[in-house]
């Protein structure tokens, strides 16, 4: 297994493009999550899915879209990158049981984006 | 909303010595999991421990041990011989039993181990 992969490990963007982060996971989980690591704020969750064709937001959703045609894929996109977006932005998957699940969240190596 | 609260921006302690990183949370849920987390330079975030709240005994994960006050709603991770390679961040997080899958962190201890 590969676990949990995240393309690109780097990337610097100017204000105003646009890219997609990739997530993509095999362990068959349900639950996919992106969260954004800034300094002195720990993780903070933008959007998260539990399954194909759902998704939800999370505590700082603007600025970031996403979708989940499949259960391995979840990419993030930025429409119109801004400063306030630098971060280093993680991917987390795992199984749902029910409504909750005892479970543990993997983590991808996560994506460091500079916006200037 | 959950919280949680790392207080101890920095840590350090000798090689070998026993240290201890605190965290404490607010909730009104009883059921609920925490976590220590581990981000060492490398960036990877790896799972040191998990704590159930419905169980009242300690999680330990060999030289890793949770002191979990429920009542008190405190949350200690002990690092018992501590070595070069545990040189990190280490972060608390709370997971609700109801709903998501949601992860609320705290926002970091970096500990240095001192050869």
């Amino acid at each position: 297994n590969a676990g949990v992969t995240q393309t690109p490990k780097f990337q610097v963007l100017k204000t105003g493009q646009s890219m997609t982060l990739q997530c993509a996971q095999d362990m068959n989980h349900e639950y996919m999550s992106w969260y954004r690591q800034d300094p002195g704020m720990g993780l903070r969750l933008i959007h998260y899915s539990v399954g194909a064709g759902i998704t939800d937001q999370g505590e700082v959703p603007n600025g970031y879209n996403v979708s989940r045609s499949t259960t391995e894929d979840f990419p993030l996109r930025l429409l119109s990158a801004a400063p306030s977006q630098t971060s280093v932005y993680f991917c987390a998957s795992s199984y749902i049981f029910g409504r909750a699940s005892t479970d543990t969240q993997y983590f991808g190596p996560g994506t460091r984006l500079t916006v200037l | 909303a959950q919280t949680v609260t790392q207080s101890q921006p920095e840590m350090s302690v000798q090689e070998a010595e026993t240290v201890t990183l605190s965290c404490t949370y607010d909730t009104s849920e009883s059921d609920y999991y925490l976590f220590w987390y581990k981000q060492p330079p490398s960036r990877q975030m790896i799972l040191v421990i998990r704590q159930e709240a419905y169980k009242q005994q300690n999680a330990t994960e060999n030289r890793f041990s949770v002191n979990f006050q429920k009542a008190a709603k405190s949350f200690s991770l002990k690092i018992s011989d501590s070595q070069l390679g545990d040189a990190a961040m280490y972060f608390c997080a709370y997971r609700s039993n109801f709903g998501n899958e949601k992860l609320t962190f705290g926002t970091g201890t970096r500990l240095t181990i001192i050869p």
